[in-house]
């Protein structure tokens, strides 16, 4: 079965310095793996997205992701942090040939002055 | 740019009213769906369509039914409102199939329902 952890539900960093937010995902198949940001009182907006290409994926506000098959992980790093940054952050699988996606439940970034 | 509306940001209902939610997009997108948003349990899938007048439960349909007449158009129903239907309701649209895969979602801004 297809699953989503996200190892930290919560998240502090202070402004200028890395962010690192953790994903493991167990999938039965070629995933593809996604990242969304959700700011307080909005819908979700994708940040990258992973589909079997480029195992280093590039997103936008400077965001970035590795799949990394052998650990069937796909961290999102930044390598400094915005106070515009501070939101919560899901990853996010799709199962193949479905239209399911499994989401993570969620890390909230807090990014100190 | 791509667009998923919504039609209400913040709704306000009493226990046993009907509310109807609708999402709208403008992309041509097959897929619709429906998550509703809790703290602490993510986002869980209500209903999904793939098409004009189809449609599928997801994991937690209780309580809900779903309407697509066209297209664009997505609607969720509440046939009675209660108390533990208070949440924010999540729109989203993909397409149905892509070269390569990762068919991406894109999101509503989102409802938060309040029911009292």
């Amino acid at each position: 079965a297809q699953s989503v952890t996200q190892l930290d539900s919560h998240v502090s960093v202070s402004e200028g310095t890395p962010v690192l937010l953790r994903c493991n995902y167990s999938s039965s198949y070629s995933p593809s793996l996604f990242w969304y940001v959700q700011h307080p009182n909005k819908g979700l907006q994708l940040l990258l997205k992973y589909t079997s290409a480029a195992t280093l994926v590039k997103g936008i506000n400077g965001f970035e992701a590795e799949f990394k098959k052998s650990e069937t992980s796909f961290h999102l790093t930044k390598p400094s942090a915005h106070m515009s940054d501070a939101a919560e952050y899901f990853c996010v699988v799709k199962v193949a040939g479905t239209y399911k996606y499994i989401f993570g439940t969620g890390t909230r970034l807090k990014v100190l002055a | 740019d791509v667009k998923v509306t919504q039609s209400s940001r913040y709704l306000v209902k009493r226990t046993g009213e009907k509310v109807f939610l609708e999402c709208v997009q403008d992309m041509d997108h097959e897929n619709m769906f429906w998550y509703r948003q809790d703290p602490g349990l993510g986002l869980r899938l209500i209903y999904f369509s793939y098409d004009v007048k189809m449609k599928e439960k997801g994991d937690i349909p209780e309580g809900y039914s779903v309407s697509r007449e066209k297209k664009e158009r997505f609607s969720l129903i509440l046939e009675s409102a209660s108390t533990n239907q208070t949440s924010m309701y999540l729109c989203a649209s993909s397409f149905l199939f892509r070269q390569g895969g990762g068919e991406t979602q894109y999101f509503g801004p989102g409802t938060r329902l309040l029911v009292l």
